[in-house]
C-alpha cells in the first residue's frame, strides 16, 4: 500500500483567490491524480499528473484553472485558481504503483469559497 | 464512456445485520475497486477485485465481469461500517466512479 498526505486538510478562501494543495506520496509511484468531490457527490477525476511534463486534463478541467506540477516521483500540487463559491468541494489525491494498479487516497483538502 | 451504476442508494441497518451492494458496469473493465468513504471523507481501498471472489473479515466481493456487474457483501454489520461505498471501475486508463450506496448503522 501508499501512505498519501495531504496539506491543507481544510480552508475558507476568499472569492478570486488561488489555493495550492499539496500531495506527498511515502514511496515512489508511476500514476498520481487528482479528484474533485462536489458536496453529496461522487469522485470525479479532474487530472493525471505526470512526472516531468503536462498533466493530463478531463473534460470540463483545463490547465489555467487547474494548475497541476508533478516535480518527482512522490509529489505532487493542485492549484485551484480564481475561486468561486463553485469550487467549493473536497479535493483529493491518489495514487498507484502502476497503470491499472489499486489506487490508494489521501484525506483530502475540504476547501470552502466565501 | 464506461458508466457505473449503484444500488441501493441509500441502506440504513440495525448493527448484526447483513448487506448487499451491487454494481453494475456498462462496458468490459480492466479492474473494479471498492471503497469506503468515512463519516471524515477519508476514502480506503477494500478490494481490488477484476474478477472472482475475495473475502476480507466481514468484507467479501464477487465480480462477474462477463456479465458487468460486482457485488460487496458486508456481514454482522458494525456502527463503524456506517458511510459511503463507491465501486469505481477502470476504463481508457482511468477510473470511474457509481455515485454510491450511503450505508447507515444503527445501533
Amino acid at each position: 500500500s501508499a501512505v498519501i498526505s495531504q496539506k491543507p486538510s481544510r480552508d475558507i478562501c476568499q472569492r478570486g483567490t488561488s489555493l495550492t494543495i499539496q500531495c506527498q506520496v511515502d514511496s515512489q509511484v508511476t500514476m498520481m491524480f487528482w479528484y474533485r468531490q462536489q458536496p453529496g457527490q461522487s469522485l470525479t477525476l479532474i487530472a493525471t499528473a505526470n512526472q516531468g511534463s503536462e498533466a493530463t486534463y478531463e473534460s470540463g478541467f483545463v490547465i489555467d484553472k487547474f494548475p497541476i506540477s508533478r516535480p518527482n516521483l512522490t509529489f505532487s500540487t493542485l492549484t485551484v485558481s480564481n475561486m468561486s463559491p463553485e469550487d467549493s468541494s473536497i479535493y483529493l489525491c491518489s495514487a498507484a504503483r502502476g497503470r491499472g494498479d489499486t489506487q490508494y487516497f489521501g484525506p483530502g483538502t475540504r476547501l470552502t469559497v466565501l | 464512456g464506461i458508466q457505473v451504476e449503484q444500488s441501493p442508494p441509500d441502506l440504513i441497518l440495525q448493527e448484526g445485520a447483513n448487506s448487499t451492494l451491487r454494481c453494475n458496469f456498462s462496458d468490459s473493465v480492466n479492474n473494479l475497486q471498492w471503497f469506503h468513504q468515512n463519516p471524515w471523507g477519508q476514502l480506503i481501498n477494500l478490494f481490488y477485485i477484476p474478477s472472482g471472489t475475495k473475502q476480507n473479515g466481514r468484507l467479501s466481493a464477487t465480480t462477474v465481469a462477463t456479465e458487468r456487474y460486482s457485488l460487496l457483501y458486508i456481514s454482522s454489520s458494525q456502527t463503524t461500517d456506517s458511510g459511503v461505498y463507491f465501486c469505481a471501475a477502470e476504463g481508457a486508463q482511468k477510473l470511474v466512479f457509481g455515485q454510491g450506496t450511503r450505508l447507515t448503522i444503527n445501533p
